[in-house]
């Protein structure tokens, strides 16, 4: 099956840091990935949708300049927090598409917690 | 725009019980539509999806879900639930292939030993 990873898996930082979190389709190539955010025990929003090669996406309401994507290659899509501060900890997590015969699925990474003090 | 409702915060049944997890959903064109499951601190586990094809689909662990296209809805079920299956439970829709999912609030699924 398609296996989507994230790393870190649990990151802690001081406010004011930045934070780079990795998500990688290790077995499939994908055009596509989303990133999501959940608070606890809420539900998943999406953040961004991220295409290779091209700018990513961002939802309303979700800061470009604060949460960087990039997407460099068909595996791998990065997020950076930038200038972290205690509201953006949360449970970060990338979903990554991939297309096939049977059509397009979305594989999800583990999540990253992110906790900033 | 797509959305997807889930109505129930928190369904509880006892082991051995059927079980029903309730969504409705909402979208401009055909649905697609899918059920994860999640444990604490950790990510989502897909249990199953429907595409098109026959209204009842089945998944993962034992668990199906039965579109309703008049009712909007897309149910998650189990004959007979195991303590095991407690969980967080998000219905997901999205109206063509290469978007984003939108999810449901989440249920909380707890079963009583």
């Amino acid at each position: 099956g398609a296996v989507v990873s994230q790393h870190p898996s649990w990151v802690i930082c001081k406010s004011g840091t930045s934070v780079k979190i990795e998500c990688r389709s290790l077995d499939f190539q994908a055009t596509t990935m989303f990133w999501y955010r959940q608070f606890p025990k809420q539900s998943l929003m999406l953040m961004a949708t991220s295409n290779e090669g091209s700018k990513a996406t961002y939802e309303q309401g979700v800061e470009k300049d604060k949460f960087l994507i990039n997407h460099a290659s068909l595996t791998l899509s990065t997020l950076t927090v930038t200038s972290a501060h205690p509201e953006d900890s949360s449970f970060y997590i990338c979903s990554a598409e991939r297309s096939s015969g049977s059509g397009h699925e979305q594989f999800f990474g583990p999540g990253t917690r992110l906790t900033v003090l | 725009a797509q959305s997807v409702a889930q109505p129930e915060d928190q369904v509880n049944v006892a082991e051995g019980n059927p079980l029903t997890v309730k969504c409705t959903y909402s979208v401009s064109g055909n649905p697609y539509l899918f059920w994860y499951v999640q444990y604490p601190n950790r990510g989502l586990q897909f249990l199953l999806k429907y595409i098109t094809g026959d209204n009842l689909v089945k998944g993962s662990y034992g668990f199906e879900a039965e579109f309703n296209k008049s009712q909007t809805s897309f149910h998650l079920k189990k004959p007979s639930a195991l303590v095991s299956d407690s969980a967080l439970y998000f219905c997901a829709v999205r109206d063509q292939a290469g978007t984003a999912l939108i999810f449901g609030k989440g249920t909380t699924l707890s079963v009583s030993s």
